[in-house]
């Protein structure tokens, strides 16, 4: 059965770094999203990608997050100067159609930032 | 920000009985998923209700969309250990942004 992949499983970096977050959405589907999960706290939502541009954003996603698809098959997460608060687990999730259609989670990659 | 509340946070039962997790808001979603979540794994899609009032069900699972859309339910019949875990309910809004509920972590005792 098809599924997203992520990698890596998890991530350390320092205070201020950069670090890039990788996901192989399901072949098929459309939409593409970003989600985080501070430890103990619910899943927000973080960002939305539909044909090369982001749909939909939070207020969360802000100038140091950007997404990209570079070859049309990795989606990537990208933090630019990572702060503690960073630290999560980071989900990405795809969606056949888009819309009110459900969404297939990766299995996240843990950020911890020191 | 669209908010969905779960309740209970927490439920710990006996295998056997029955149990439902609420999910309220005060918002309309377009469509409304439950998720299930073990530790250091991503949610685990179940089902996905669109219409006001639909009910799915899922084996013992059952799953219940509000006639306003605002709310949903899912009821579990004779619970067992495997049922265990992290249940979320996450609401559909416009365009394509979705808000997760505050979960409800379900303990199934042998």
């Amino acid at each position: 059965e098809p599924e997203v992949t992520q990698t890596p499983s998890h991530q350390v970096t320092q205070m201020g770094q950069e670090v890039i977050l990788r996901c192989v959405p399901i072949s098929n589907h459309l939409y593409f999203y970003w989600y985080r999960q501070i430890l103990g706290q619910k899943v927000e939502f973080l960002v939305s990608f539909y044909n090369n541009e982001i749909s939909e954003k939070s207020e969360i996603f802000d100038d140091q997050f950007s997404v990209e698809r570079p070859d049309g098959s990795n989606f990537t997460l990208k933090i630019r100067s990572t702060k503690l608060e960073d630290s999560a687990m980071y989900f990405c999730a795809s969606n056949p159609l888009g819309g009110t259609y459900e969404q297939y989670f990766g299995p996240g990659t843990r950020l911890t930032v020191t | 920000t669209q908010l969905l509340e779960q309740s209970p946070q927490f439920l710990s039962i006996q295998e056997g009985e029955n149990l439902t997790v609420y999910c309220n808001s005060s918002s309309v979603f377009s469509s409304l998923q439950w998720y299930r979540q073990e530790p250091g794994e991503g949610p685990v899609l179940l089902v996905t209700v669109v219409t006001g009032g639909e009910v799915k069900k899922l084996k013992r699972l059952t799953f219940q969309f509000g006639d306003a859309r605002k709310d949903s339910s899912l009821h579990i019949t004779a619970a067992q250990p495997g049922d265990t875990g992290l249940y979320l309910c996450a609401g559909g809004a416009t365009g394509n942004q979705f808000y997760f509920g505050t979960g409800t972590s379900l303990t199934v005792i042998p």
